[in-house]
Formats: structure tokens, sequence, C-alpha cells
């Protein structure tokens, strides 16, 4: 049971557009949600967070939307260049430590920014 | 910090044969988590450990897995016997929490294994 979706495997764009990256959570319980990025041989890296006491977070071209009622998170990324390619994995876990401290990955998204 | 360091990089073994990943977290992290990535599922959390404790072994496959945290700065994940179906990359992360508060988790760069 896939708790943390990304239903698009991929995603092709334009150098200097706009990225949009969906995900879609369905464990009412999760709070805190984060965006990694993996290039080929590497770990991932972590790229920005959220958590549900917000519903938007920007960090320079990045920004994550949560809408906790559709339970549904978005990474927009503005302008987006071609080191930008890379996947994408959407995460989610609980805010507050104690019980349940795991942290959920959905399948990830392939970006291929065009030059 | 050198970040979270896993070996061997690479492991080809034949069929049958006991395989060790190695981890060793970001010092002062008390979480540690193993993943396993393939195409088919992602990445899939295997187990995770606080202040070296098994939490959550859920995601632990089968019996032939099995992961230990003797100490803060060290955890294995073994697989005895290996089977070709276990070729995957996997991966080892670390985070800490800020008092009673989750942040995120760093990770390692993982190790490739094939089973022949």
């Amino acid at each position: 049971d896939q708790q943390v979706k990304q239903n698009s495997p991929s995603l092709s764009v334009q150098e200097g557009r706009i990225s949009i990256l969906n995900c879609d959570y369905t464990n009412s319980m999760f709070d805190y949600f984060l965006w990694y990025k993996k290039y080929p041989a590497e770990g991932p890296t972590f790229l920005i967070s959220i958590s549900s006491i917000k519903d938007k977070n920007e960090d320079g071209r990045f920004t994550v939307f949560l809408n906790k009622s559709a339970k549904h998170l978005s990474l927009h990324i503005v302008p987006s260049q071609p080191g930008d390619s890379a996947v994408y994995f959407c995460a989610a876990s609980r805010y507050y430590t104690g019980a349940n401290s795991k942290l959920t990955f959905g399948k990830g998204i392939t970006l291929s920014v065009r030059p | 910090d050198a970040g979270v360091i896993q070996s061997p990089r690479h492991e080809v073994t034949e069929m049958g044969q006991e395989v060790t990943l190695r981890c060793k977290p970001i010092s002062g992290h008390d979480y540690l988590f193993w993943y396993r990535q393939t195409m088919m599922r992602g990445l899939e959390l295997l187990i995770y450990f606080n202040n070296n404790v098994p939490i959550d072994d859920s995601g632990m496959p089968e019996d032939r897995f099995s992961a230990k945290m003797p100490n803060a700065s060290f955890s294995t994940l073994k697989i005895q016997p290996s089977e070709p179906r276990d070729s995957a990359v996997y991966f080892c992360a670390s985070r800490h929490s800020w008092g009673i508060l989750n942040t995120e988790a760093f990770f390692g760069q993982g190790t490739r294994l094939t089973v022949v």
C-alpha cells in the first residue's frame, strides 16, 4: 500500500520554464513533508521541506505547496535549469518525534530539463 | 563531517552467499534508516533505529534479512542467504531530532548489490 504517491513517472520541460512535480499522500497522520533530489550513482539529497502548519515554503528557485485537505503537495522549480535534471522523491513523516518517526518515500519522478 | 558512509559501494556475490552491508551515520544523529531502491518499488524502508534500538522492521522482506546497530556509529544489514531478487541499491540514512521535532534525513551514497 503506497502511502506516498507520485503518479507521474517522468516530466520533461524546457529550460527557463516552470517545473511542477506533484505528490499525494493517504496517511492523515503525516504532518512533515520533504523533497529529495537524486542524481545517478549518488544518494538522495535533501532539497526542501514543509510542515503541516504552513501551506507554502520557498527556498530560492524551489517552492513547495501543501494542500492538507486534498492530501496533496507540489514542488515548483522556477526557472528550470538543465542541472535540475534528476529523480525527485517526495517523502512524508511525523513532525514530532516518538512513535512512527519513519520517513516514507514515493517512487520518484524523473525530471528532464531540455536546453 | 564526512556524511553518512556506506561500504562497500558495489558488491557482486553468488546466490546463497552471505552479504553484509555497513553504515556509519553522521555523528550525533539518533535515527538510522535502511532503504532499498528498485525500479519497481522505488525507495522502500526496510528498518529504522532510534538510539540504536530497532523501532520498526516491518519493511524487512523476510527472515533472510537482519539488521543490527551495536553502537551509535555503526550499523549492518545482512542478507543470508542472498538471492538474485535481492539485487538493488541499498541506502543508509541518518537524522537527528531537535528536541521533539524531526528533521530531514541525510543519505549515504548507497551500496549496489548484484546477486548472480
